[in-house]
């Protein structure tokens, strides 16, 4: 079936490391990607988004790439901060207006 | 900054009971989601919500679920016979004409007893 899942559970850095958390995802129709951040007691997050059309999208501190081939997506946060702990969830829309199709999230630690 | 707000944000109700989720989304948006994430798992889709009339819904929204959006303001998620697997977080996301970033509020965390 469809579903987009994460390859990691946990993940621990430094902090004023980069970090890469990876997502995989199996709706070759998917359209548009979002990476959200989720802390504790709050709702998702928004971070960052690509479409399909591309492969690399940069905002502040963070890139998302696409890896259409693979049906890959990363976010890289640069110099990553403790306020950046949290769980990341990338998720899927195919279809503009259309349900947001999370996947499991990996729980960032930003060791001081 | 204008946001997504739900009340209450925690809500305790005996298994068999009705509960009603309210959310105030953002005033301009048009588009409307209802998403639960039970403990420890991810969001899942519950319904989406356009022009008074629900656009797309999931397995999980059967017929002991509604939505509403009863005055210009509040978009409601009503679970008529709450069961103990209803127990988890409900978010409400809005959407604006442009682009496609919903905004979540910050959940209601819903226990069936």
């Amino acid at each position: 079936g469809e579903s987009v899942g994460l390859h990691l559970p946990t993940l621990s850095v430094q902090e004023g490391d980069n970090s890469i958390i990876n997502c995989a995802y199996s709706n070759s129709a998917s359209d548009y990607f979002i990476w959200y951040k989720q802390e504790s007691g709050k709702g998702p997050q928004f971070i960052i988004d690509i479409r399909s059309n591309m492969d690399k999208r940069q905002g502040q501190r963070v890139t998302v790439l696409l890896n259409k081939t693979v049906k890959h997506l990363s976010l890289q946060i640069a110099a990553t901060q403790p306020g950046d702990s949290a769980v990341y969830f990338c998720a899927e829309i195919a279809g503009a207006n259309s349900k947001l199709t999370f996947g499991k999230g990996i729980t960032l630690s930003v060791r001081p | 900054e204008p946001e997504v707000t739900q009340t209450p944000s925690h809500q305790v109700t005996q298994m068999g009971q009705e509960v009603i989720l309210r959310c105030v989304p953002i005033s301009n948006h048009l588009y409307f989601y209802w998403y639960r994430q039970i403990l420890g798992q991810k969001v899942e889709f519950l319904v989406s919500f356009y022009n008074n009339e629900i656009s797309e819904k999931s397995e999980i929204f059967d017929d002991q679920f509604s939505v509403e959006r009863p005055d210009g303001s509040n978009f409601t998620l009503k679970i008529r016979s709450t069961k103990l697997e209803d127990s988890a977080m409900y978010f409400c996301a809005s959407q604006g004409l442009a682009g496609n970033e919903q905004f979540f509020g910050p959940g209601t965390r819903l226990t069936v007893l």
